[in-house]
């Protein structure tokens, strides 16, 4: 148990179907992260919110839209996605401050396959 | 630019032999460095961080790694390896000061088998 917690961890959808995935961490955080792991590439930072204001956006196509409605809870919004979409997404949290190096602490992950 | 290459895609160990699994990086900075392991169908767990302090680092199940700057590595070792240690690793190294908060690059992962 990390005290990040990812739901749901599989998700089946269709091309034209719309979901969510929600991520609520239990550490007294003040930053939020969605990462992607596809098969064989390094894991990509998708978006950043720290202080619940998104600092990091890494050109993520605008089918993924992420929502942090406070600094315990962040949600990546999926819409209209494609096959290659498919992959493991992790959120992830951290203390963070000035010039800080912290941990950063990752959830388990939600597998999602785009048919 | 930061960087980390992960020299082994894939290390195969016999149960109770030691392992090595290799990491270069490349910063501009003096750089925070982790590993994190990820077993099958798991997410990321942190097994150490260097920060600037000892430049042995002890973790968690019997695992350490060295921070050598001359040789700008921070390889993971491990005595004896068990079974449960099959699993994959990933090398990462900070972002510097100033820049995104916590923004981690991640090497491409060694996958550690570990035969009976």
């Amino acid at each position: 148990e990390t005290g990040v917690t990812q739901t749901p961890r599989h998700l089946v959808m269709g091309m034209t179907n719309k979901k969510s995935l929600k991520c609520e961490q239990h550490l007294g955080h003040n930053a939020m992260y969605w990462y992607k792991q596809s098969a064989k590439k390094p894991l990509e930072l998708m978006f950043v919110y720290s202080l619940e204001e998104r600092v990091e956006n890494n050109s993520v196509p605008s089918r993924f839209s992420p929502e942090c409605p406070n600094s315990s809870h962040l949600f990546l919004h999926l819409h209209t996605l494609q096959p290659e979409d498919s992959a493991l997404y992790l959120c992830a949290s951290s203390q963070e401050s000035m010039g800080a190096r912290n941990t950063i602490y990752f959830g388990e992950g939600s597998w999602l396959t785009v048919v | 630019a930061q960087s980390v290459t992960q020299l082994d895609s894939h290390v195969s160990v016999s149960e109770g032999t030691p392992v090595l699994l290799r990491c270069n990086y490349s910063s501009s900075y003096s750089p925070s460095l982790f590993w994190y392991v990820q077993h099958p169908n798991k997410g990321l767990q942190l097994l150490l961080k260097y920060t600037s302090a000892a430049t042995l680092v002890k973790g968690i199940n019997g695992f350490e790694a060295e921070f050598k700057k001359s040789e700008t590595s921070f390889h993971l070792t491990k005595p004896s390896a068990h079974m449960s240690d099959a699993a994959e690793y990933f090398c990462v190294v900070s972002d510097p000061p100033g820049g995104s908060q916590g923004n981690l690059i991640f090497g491409k992962g060694t996958k550690l088998s570990v035969k009976p």
